[in-house]
């Protein structure tokens, strides 16, 4: 099957610096991406959808000045945490559209990334 | 705003056990609900996945079902086994195209104990 590859899986920072997250679509071309973020013990939440090539796109409430997303090749999309404070701390994990007959119905996730936030 | 239930939150039961697992939605305006395996480190793993227009789906010892009408999913697992410890979320889908109209579970979280 389809594989996303998400690195890092975890990382610790200093309050005010940025982190930054890569997803990759390992055997198929995703153009389209999306990025969750997960709080303990409460549901994956999406951020935002990104389209190979445009800009993302943000849900209600999520900074788009603060998670910069890039999604400049159809296996890389990136997500950057600027400027991380410790309320930022989370899982986040990306998604990608799979490839192949009724692609649009199928997600394939990466292995998600921690980040701490100190 | 589609808001999706899991209950119960955790559960525990001994091998063997047949066990099932509740998802309830609010909007049943969905083209179709999935259900998903989280385990630490390593992402989500998708399970099953039931289009609106279908009642069940099953994949071994596995077996989702879906009530449109009334807003619920069940996840039925058979002869449970220490192996299928683990996060399950369900997930339904109010958009044509998956992934951006996809709304999370809170999950539940499966200890069986060997």
């Amino acid at each position: 099957g389809a594989v996303v590859s998400q690195h890092p899986s975890r990382v610790i920072c200093k309050s005010g610096t940025s982190v930054k997250i890569e997803c990759r679509s390992l055997d198929f071309q995703a153009t389209t991406m999306f990025w969750y973020r997960q709080f303990p013990k409460q549901s994956l939440m999406l951020m935002a959808t990104s389209n190979e090539g445009s800009k993302a796109t943000y849900e209600q409430g999520v900074e788009k000045d603060k998670f910069l997303i890039n999604h400049a090749s159809l296996t890389l999309s990136t997500l950057t945490v600027t400027s991380a404070h410790p309320e930022d701390s989370s899982f986040y994990i990306c998604s990608a559209r799979g490839g192949g007959p009724r692609s649009y119905e199928k997600l394939f996730f990466g292995s998600g990334t921690q980040l701490s936030v100190l | 705003k589609q808001e999706v239930t899991q209950i119960p939150a955790a559960l525990s039961v001994p091998e063997g056990e047949n066990l099932v697992l509740n998802c309830s939605f609010t909007d049943s305006a969905i083209y179709n609900l999935q259900w998903f395996r989280q385990d630490p480190g390593k992402g989500l793993t998708s399970l099953l996945l039931i289009q609106s227009s279908q009642r069940e789906q099953t994949s071994g010892r596995l077996n989702a079902s879906l009530d449109k009408s009334s807003g619920r999913s069940t996840l039925y697992i058979a002869a449970s086994q220490p192996g299928d410890s683990a996060t399950y979320l369900c997930a339904v889908n109010t958009g044509k195209d998956a992934g951006n109209m996809l709304t999370f579970g809170g999950g539940t979280r499966l200890m069986v104990k060997p």
